[in-house]
């Protein structure tokens, strides 16, 4: 089944700034799914972004697809503590189930 | 406030127990599914449920059995053959199978 592989493992940054993470994938997909988990807890659905779409936005997010290169970045504007979390890439295909990668562990430092 | 709930948030078992973690969603979801998380890890899909009275095997179903009586419910029973259950255990929903999955906020198992 599909899998999605989150770069990078981890990423520390000021508050303030912008983080980008990004998501591998290997065969075609009908769409991909992004959530955050935060320590301890369930996870959350961000976004999820249709092969036929290029990006997407919501809020301070934004997701881009570039299914040539099977790939896909979330970008988090003007970040704050509270993004703090582990994000995960979730690429689906036809029939398959989702299959979520180790994610990006993101800390946002006050 | 319609949402999907796991309980106990902690559980232990004794050696050759076996434990049953449950989850319940009022969420109108027809897909549940469960999944384990080791530490620093993603999630491992054990089982998922398309429809009431049927379910499918996930990755690593070995020593996991599940059951959908109810469209609500789908308990997940971590039997004795399941020889490294110490994990944290996800439960989620969705309305379709390729539709965002709602999350619980996990079962966390150790052993005694």
């Amino acid at each position: 089944s599909q899998q999605g592989e989150e770069d990078p493992q981890a990423l520390s940054i000021q508050e303030g700034e912008n983080a980008t993470m990004n998501c591998s994938y290997k065969t075609s997909i009908n769409n991909l799914q992004w959530y955050r988990q935060n320590s301890g807890r369930g996870l959350v659905h961000l976004i999820l972004i249709r092969s036929n779409e290029r990006e997407k936005h919501s809020g301070r997010l934004r997701v881009t697809l570039d299914t040539s290169k099977k790939s896909s970045s979330l970008l988090i504007t003007a970040s704050r503590a509270a993004d703090t979390a582990s994000y995960f890439c979730g690429p689906q295909g036809g029939s398959e189930k989702l299959v979520f990668g180790k994610g990006t562990k993101l800390t946002v430092n006050p | 406030d319609g949402g999907i709930t796991q309980s106990p948030k902690y559980l232990f078992r004794k050696e050759g127990q076996n434990v049953t973690l449950s989850c319940e969603q009022n969420l109108n979801h027809d897909a549940m599914y469960w999944y384990r998380q080791d530490p620093g890890q993603g999630l491992r899909l054990i089982y998922y449920s398309q429809i009431v009275n049927d379910f499918q095997k996930g990755d690593i179903a070995e020593g996991y059995s599940v059951s959908r009586e109810k469209k609500e419910s789908f308990p997940l029973t971590v039997t004795s053959a399941q020889k490294n259950p110490t994990a944290f255990y996800l439960c989620a929903s969705s309305f379709a199978r390729k539709q965002p999955q709602h999350f619980g906020d996990g079962t966390r198992l150790s052993i005694l």
